[in-house]
């Protein structure tokens, strides 16, 4: 298995614009999740799907961010409009009921100008 | 709120001495302690983890004690390699949603040769 894939590695924006995060995770995991990085704030979660289904999208710091999963192998985490405080790594992470940890992808790291 | 509490935040070891980074939480709920371990350039990947009916779990080099009623949990590297320079993450979650893991800052560990 290839582990949990992000697209892309890098991605540099001008303030105000959309930017959408990929993410496929492994197959057959059920639960996906994704998770923002920064030296302040450390790990954070933003929304985790469970089968698709998103359960907890309480960590999502405003409306301008989204989250799709229209199918079990593809989500995507949106933000429009973009803003330099947005600037971190992102990580979209997987794993499968009953729960032995996480596979986390290698992240985009994010930078707004 | 942080519930989890990680110390310190950077450690330079000599190689082949002992490494140890402390975790503190706050909610009695938890029961699940994971510890993740993260290069530069690739997202966390999970390394040992504990539950609270155990005081101590190896796993080679890598040892996590845990002691229930300070509500503290620490990993021990032994025998410290240049190898293992990382930063290293403890993390907690809640019974029944162990899926949902809160992470402690972070530990930036060097080991020089």
């Amino acid at each position: 298995d290839a582990g949990v894939i992000q697209s892309p590695r890098h991605e540099v924006t001008e303030m105000g614009q959309e930017v959408t995060l990929r993410c496929k995770p492994i197959s057959g995991h059920d639960y996906l999740f994704w998770y923002r990085q920064t030296m302040m704030r450390g790990l954070e979660l933003l929304i985790y799907f469970n089968n698709n289904v998103p359960i907890d999208d309480s960590g999502m710091p405003e409306d301008r961010f989204s989250a799709k999963m229209p199918n079990a192998s593809f989500s995507t985490l949106k933000i429009q409009p973009s803003e330099p405080r947005d600037s971190a790594v992102y990580f979209c992470a997987s794993s499968l009921w009953p729960f032995y940890g996480y596979t986390f992808g290698s992240g985009t790291r994010l930078t707004v100008v | 709120q942080q519930q989890v509490k990680q110390s310190p935040q950077s450690l330079i070891v000599q190689k082949g001495g002992i490494s140890i980074i402390n975790c503190a939480y706050e909610n009695t709920a938890f029961d699940y302690f994971p510890w993740y371990q993260q290069f530069p350039g690739k997202g966390p990947a999970l390394l040992i983890a504990i539950r609270p009916d155990v005081s101590e779990k190896k796993e080679g080099r890598f040892t996590i004690s845990f002691n229930k009623s300070a509500k503290q949990f620490s990993l021990h590297i032994m025998d410290s390699q240049p190898g293992d320079s990382a930063t290293y993450f403890c993390a907690a979650s809640i019974a029944g949603s162990n899926y949902k893991l809160t992470f402690g800052k972070g530990t930036l560990l060097t080991v020089n040769p």
